[in-house]
């Protein structure tokens, strides 16, 4: 059972780039959440996506922007890249309970990825 | 709002020590509370969740108790090995309908030597 996949595992760019990284949940999973990880920090909540749909958000500028695939994996994207935007980007699934009950609170994160701008 | 607060680290012990990492909340309702570990260079793996006052969260030898009247979720193990050196978050759910974002705290840093 494939856990939670991120891509690419490293990445460059320069100030004023822009960048996109990429998850695939875990099977059975259809929510997709994405953290910024800063060095020597806990991570901070992005938005978490549902039905393709952003569902919550957190404390993030515009430049912040996602997408969910009908095949539940997700992108997250982010224009005029700041220097501060350096960081590990995490990505965690999880799934919807039955009846409309909102999504199970436990999730599973991948191994992220780094983002280093210069 | 919703916050959580660890002890500052880094947390040094020799193997065979006991572990205990302080960790505090601030919420409304009732969040449910985990504790992730992460090991150098890699993502986030849950190590235990609490959902409700009282209960016990434990796996791998690591426990900790949802303790609603004094807000807490402090993580121990009764003997540490090398193996366990990594960096210990604690978490708190903020779920509605729409969704559930996670809230850490800053991290600490475990380090145990032989």
């Amino acid at each position: 059972d494939a856990g939670v996949t991120q891509s690419p595992t490293h990445l460059i760019k320069t100030r004023g780039q822009q960048v996109t990284l990429r998850c695939s949940p875990k099977s059975g999973h259809d929510t997709v959440s994405w953290y910024q990880q800063a060095l020597g920090q806990g991570p901070q909540f992005i938005f978490q996506y549902y039905e393709e749909e952003e569902r919550q958000r957190g404390n993030f500028p515009d430049r912040f922007s996602g997408h969910q695939f009908p095949n539940y994996s997700s992108e997250l994207n982010v224009n005029a890249l700041l220097l501060g935007d350096s960081a590990l980007y995490l990505c965690a699934s999880s799934f919807v309970l039955a009846g409309g009950r909102g999504s199970t609170d436990t999730q599973y994160f991948g191994p992220g990825t780094r983002l280093t701008v210069l | 709002g919703n916050s959580v607060t660890q002890m500052e680290g880094p947390v040094t012990l020799s193997e065979e020590a006991f572990l205990t990492i302080n960790c505090t909340y601030t919420a409304t309702g009732y969040p449910s509370l985990f504790w992730y570990v992460q090991y150098p260079g890699e993502g986030l793996q849950l190590l235990l969740k609490a959902t409700k006052a009282d209960d016990k969260g434990s796996n791998k030898g690591f426990e900790a108790t949802y303790r609603k009247e004094t807000t807490s979720f402090h993580l121990e193990k009764g003997s540490v090995q090398v193996s366990d050196s990594a960096v210990y978050f604690c978490a708190l759910s903020k779920g509605s309908q729409a969704g559930t974002a996670l809230i850490f705290g800053k991290g600490t840093t475990l380090s145990v030597s032989s």
